[in-house]
């Protein structure tokens, strides 16, 4: 099955410096790599996502490539605010026709100091 | 904001105990899911459904069990709640299509057993 690594665990940032969390997975027919914030006391909600037919996709300050030769992607988020401290994870997945199996890496805590 | 409810939110039991964890969601979604969230963060699927009477055991071992009756619930059942299913699970949905992949998460529910 697929297994998905994420770096780092935590990430503390000043405001207005630039995040990097970076994943690699090891199944070469994922296609599908969403991002999803989880804040405290919420579930986690899609902030962008990638298929593997694009290299990178922005969405105003947030950004993700993949390198599907290495099999990695990252996000990376410009301009950070202290909204932007929470818990991110990255997700691959092999969109078949009926399918969306969603494998979780394991999360980077976040902080965005004044 | 997802229409997708937890209920109850936490909750505190004794060994022994049967319980049951609610989840509805009011978008018509057919593929429904249960993730386990440990305190180190990281998501793991136990459970999944694409449709009424479709289940399926995910990529984590539950004793937990579900049922897929009516496409809006999707309930999970403890029959014997012991201290190692304390943890908190999330509920999800997601459109059948595979032109749309985002799974909309609820808000968790913490179970604590004693």
């Amino acid at each position: 099955g697929e297994n998905v690594e994420q770096h780092p665990s935590t990430l503390s940032v000043q405001e207005g410096d630039s995040a990097v969390i970076k994943c690699t997975y090891s199944d070469s027919a994922s296609n599908y790599f969403p991002w999803y914030k989880q804040e405290l006391g919420k579930g986690p909600q899609l902030i962008i996502d990638i298929r593997s037919n694009v290299g990178e996709k922005k969405d105003q300050r947030i950004a993700v490539t993949l390198n599907k030769t290495a099999k990695h992607f990252s996000l990376h988020i410009t301009e950070t605010q202290p909204e932007d401290s929470a818990v991110y994870f990255c997700a691959a997945s092999r969109i078949t026709g009926g399918g969306n199996k969603l494998t979780f890496g394991t999360g980077t805590q976040l902080k965005v100091e004044l | 904001e997802a229409d997708i409810y937890q209920t109850p939110r936490y909750l505190v039991i004794g060994t022994g105990k049967k319980i049951t964890l609610e989840c509805s969601q009011t978008m018509g979604h057919d593929k429904m899911y249960w993730y386990q969230q440990d305190p180190g963060m990281e998501l793991h699927l136990i459970h999944y459904s694409y449709g009424v009477n479709s289940t399926e055991k995910g990529d984590l071992s539950s004793e937990s069990t579900v049922s897929r009756i009516r496409t809006e619930h999707f309930p999970l059942t403890l029959e014997s709640a012991r201290p190692s299913h304390t943890s908190q699970y999330l509920c999800a949905s997601s459109e059948f299509r595979t032109t749309n992949n985002e799974q909309f998460f609820g808000p968790g529910t913490r179970l604590t057993v004693l």
